[in-house]
């Protein structure tokens, strides 16, 4: 299968637990930041966004928290299922493109 | 249902080849992008286009080489010149012209040397 996930960070988590995985972004310009997950053999899945006017913004069962001032973003699932396990994937930009970091495995065991 | 169609899922390339990808949209999206993600790598962008007729360079563009004719379509051609082109091939489109706007993704073309 997809080995997108080889030498990334995991975080292993229990069905049922909440999950938050980390971001550090690099631009202190940036000012629109994505959450992407992708599962194995697939392109990456659209998850949520957030913009640099909030700190915080929430979807179905997801959470995106926002620091600018210490260039850190997280996200939150709660209620984390086995269908969650995937890697996740951080974007920012301050212009026309996206800057996509490496990805944190997220595995969840039932 | 609208999306992105990526083709095809797994293709080879012999030494001296030229070969192509094709990305197909039928979100009237403006921009498309190519990404490649080698195992362990976030995505990097090879080239973008925000309108018909015109792309720009990403960061891994030697090697490389698209076009833009049609909304719908943005092929990519990794050219013999690209010494080490086995990688997962991503590409995605979103509206607009400025980076303000989610990407959405095609379920990519698996690359790999004969």
């Amino acid at each position: 299968g997809e080995s997108v996930g080889l030498h990334l960070p995991t975080l292993s988590v229990q069905e049922g637990d909440n999950s938050i995985i980390n971001c550090a972004y690099s631009n202190s310009a940036s000012d629109y930041f994505i959450w992407y997950k992708q599962e194995s053999g697939k392109g990456p899945q659209f998850i949520i966004d957030i913009r640099s006017n909030m700190d915080k913004r929430q979807g179905q069962r997801v959470t995106v928290l926002l620091n600018k001032t210490v260039k850190h973003l997280s996200l939150q699932i709660a209620a984390t299922q086995p269908g969650d396990s995937a890697v996740y994937f951080c974007a920012e930009t301050g212009y026309s493109t996206l800057t996509f970091g490496k990805g944190t495995m997220l595995l969840v065991s039932p | 249902d609208g999306g992105i169609t990526q083709s095809p899922k797994y293709l080879f390339r012999k030494e001296g080849q030229n070969v192509t990808l094709s990305c197909e949209q039928n979100l009237n999206h403006d921009a498309m992008y190519w990404y490649r993600q080698d195992p362990g790598q976030g995505l990097r962008l090879i080239y973008y286009s925000q309108i018909v007729n015109d792309f720009q360079k990403g960061d891994i563009a030697e090697g490389y080489s698209v076009s833009r004719e049609k909304k719908e379509s943005f092929p990519l051609t990794v050219t013999s010149a690209q010494k080490n082109p086995t990688a997962f091939y991503l590409c995605a489109s979103s509206f607009g012209q400025g980076g303000h706007q989610p990407q959405h993704f095609g379920d990519g073309t698996r690359l790999s040397i004969l």
